[in-house]
C-alpha cells in the first residue's frame, strides 16, 4: 500500500516568513495530492490540492509543488499570519476498486509567531 | 456545504463496553470513511465502505467493525472497547472516484475516553 512521509513534524515560523512541509510518497500510481488545515478543535479541512498532471498549483499565499518522479510534494505558505497557526497534513490518493483511499502523513503542527 | 454529522463528540466509556459511533452525511456520497487521529501518527484508516452494505478494511481495523445500512448513515462499532481505542475518531464522505471535485469532507470528530 501507499506510505507518506511528512516532515517536519513541528515549524514555528516568524510572522511574515515563509513555512515549507515537505511530503515523500511511495506507490507511484498514486495522483492526487490534497493538502488539509486542522485548526485546534476542529474538523480538517482541505486548503488546497493538486493532480499528478499539474507541476505547480498556486491559491493567495498557499501553493503547491509536485514532483512526481522523485515522488514528493510540498506546501509552501508565504506571508504567514497567527491564523496558519494549524496542524497540516498532506495525503496521497490511488483508486482503490470504486473508492478512493487517502494515505495521510503524520502532521505537522505549524505555529506562526506574532 | 457539505455536511457530516457526527453524533457524539465526547464519550467516556468503561473498558468491556459496546460503544457505537454515528456518522451521517446529506450530499449522497458513495464513500464514507472512518479515521483514527492520535497524535504523532496522523490519520488512520479504520474502515471505509463504497456502498450501502458494502465495507473494507483500511490500515487499522482490528478491535472494530462498521454498519452502513443506508446510504448516508456510515457506524463505526467497538465490540468492547479498550484503553488503547481512547482517541479521536474521525468520519469522512467523498463522492465517487473519478468524479470531479472527489474531496474528501470530515465531521467534526468523536473523542473517545475509555477507561
Amino acid at each position: 500500500g501507499e506510505n507518506v512521509e511528512q516532515h517536519p513534524s513541528t515549524l514555528s515560523v516568524q510572522e511574515g516568513d515563509s513555512a515549507v512541509i515537505k511530503c515523500t510518497y511511495s506507490d507511484s500510481a498514486s495522483n492526487y495530492f490534497p493538502w488539509y488545515k486542522q485548526e485546534l478543535g476542529k474538523r480538517p479541512q482541505l486548503i488546497i490540492d493538486i493532480r499528478s498532471n499539474v507541476g505547480e498549483k498556486k491559491d493567495q499565499r498557499i501553493a503547491v509543488t509536485l514532483n512526481k518522479t522523485a515522488k514528493h510534494f510540498s506546501l509552501h505558505i508565504t506571508e504567514t499570519q497567527p491564523e496558519d497557526s494549524a496542524v497540516y497534513f498532506c495525503a496521497a490518493a490511488y483508486p482503490s476498486g470504486s473508492a478512493r483511499q487517502l494515505t495521510f502523513g503524520s502532521g505537522t503542527q505549524l505555529t506562526v509567531l506574532p | 456545504d457539505v455536511k457530516v454529522t457526527q453524533s457524539s463528540r465526547y464519550l467516556v466509556k468503561r473498558t468491556g463496553e459496546k460503544v457505537f459511533l454515528e456518522c451521517v452525511q446529506d450530499m449522497d456520497h458513495e464513500n464514507m470513511f472512518w479515521y483514527r487521529q492520535d497524535p504523532g501518527l496522523g490519520l488512520r484508516l479504520i474502515y471505509f465502505s463504497y456502498d450501502v452494505k458494502m465495507k473494507e478494511k483500511g490500515d487499522i481495523p482490528e478491535g472494530y467493525s462498521v454498519s452502513r445500512e443506508k446510504k448516508e448513515r456510515f457506524s463505526l462499532i467497538l465490540e468492547s472497547a479498550s484503553t488503547n481505542q481512547t482517541s479521536m475518531y474521525l468520519c469522512a464522505s467523498s463522492p465517487p472516484s473519478g468524479s470531479s471535485g472527489n474531496t474528501i469532507y470530515f465531521g467534526e470528530g468523536s473523542w473517545l475516553t475509555v477507561v
